[in-house]
């Protein structure tokens, strides 16, 4: 049974250019939850998909940011035109339902992005 | 929207002593509250949770109490291990809720 999959584990990108992050949930998991953790803090929630479907983004920064989680593939995090503030630990969750009422949140290992 | 407080931020006790974590929560309708353990390098993984139904619930060392009138829960580790130097981070949620909100974590050190 594997995991939720996350790649790149590690990404350098330079001011300006854009990060693609790829996240597969657990088999027969279609609940995507994106948490962002900043070097030496907590996770904060960015952004909650089901297929096709953004059901919460109130995490998510307003600019440069979007998500989506289609029909066939994995759910990708895009960071337009990052900025040195963007640096951080970016994890993917999935659940088989709502958080809140199935439980356990089952998370990758994280990407970790840098921006030079 | 609900807001998670969790203290002490880092916490180093001595090998077979307790370690003890707690948090506060804001939004009354919070009814699930889990604990995850983050070890270096890695993604959260859950390790005991809680709902509002009841107040105390064990797994061997790990301990979890829930005082719903004061908002306040807490993480007991006792016989502390090695292994159990990590980051803990509790959270809430409740049944209609579309995330899980996140404390902002304790650093445990267990000293030999």
């Amino acid at each position: 049974n594997a995991g939720v999959m996350q790649n790149p584990r590690h990404l350098v990108r330079r001011r300006g250019q854009e990060a693609r992050l790829r996240c597969s949930p657990m088999k027969g998991h279609s609940h995507v939850y994106w948490y962002r953790q900043l070097p030496e803090e907590g996770l904060k929630f960015m952004v909650y998909l089901q297929k096709e479907n953004i059901i919460d983004e109130s995490g998510m920064p307003k600019e440069r940011f979007s998500a989506e989680f289609p029909k066939e593939g994995p759910s990708i995090l895009r960071i337009q035109q990052v900025v040195r503030g963007d640096s951080a630990a970016y994890f993917c969750a999935s659940s088989p339902g709502l958080a809140g009422v199935t439980g356990e949140l089952f998370f990758g290992e994280g990407s970790r992005l840098t921006v030079l | 929207g609900e807001n998670v407080e969790q203290h002490p931020s880092t916490l180093s006790v001595q090998e077979g002593d307790s370690a003890v974590i707690k948090c506060t929560y804001s939004d009354s309708a919070s009814n699930y509250f889990p604990w995850y353990k983050q070890e270096l390098g890695k993604g959260p993984q859950l390790i005991i949770d809680i709902r509002s139904n009841v107040g105390e619930k064990k797994d061997q060392r790990i301990a979890v109490t829930l005082n719903k009138t004061a908002k306040h829960f807490s993480l007991h580790i006792t016989e502390t291990q090695p292994e159990d130097s990590a980051v803990y981070f509790c959270a809430a949620s409740s049944s209609s809720a579309s995330k899980i909100i996140f404390g902002s974590g304790t650093r445990l050190s267990i000293r030999p």
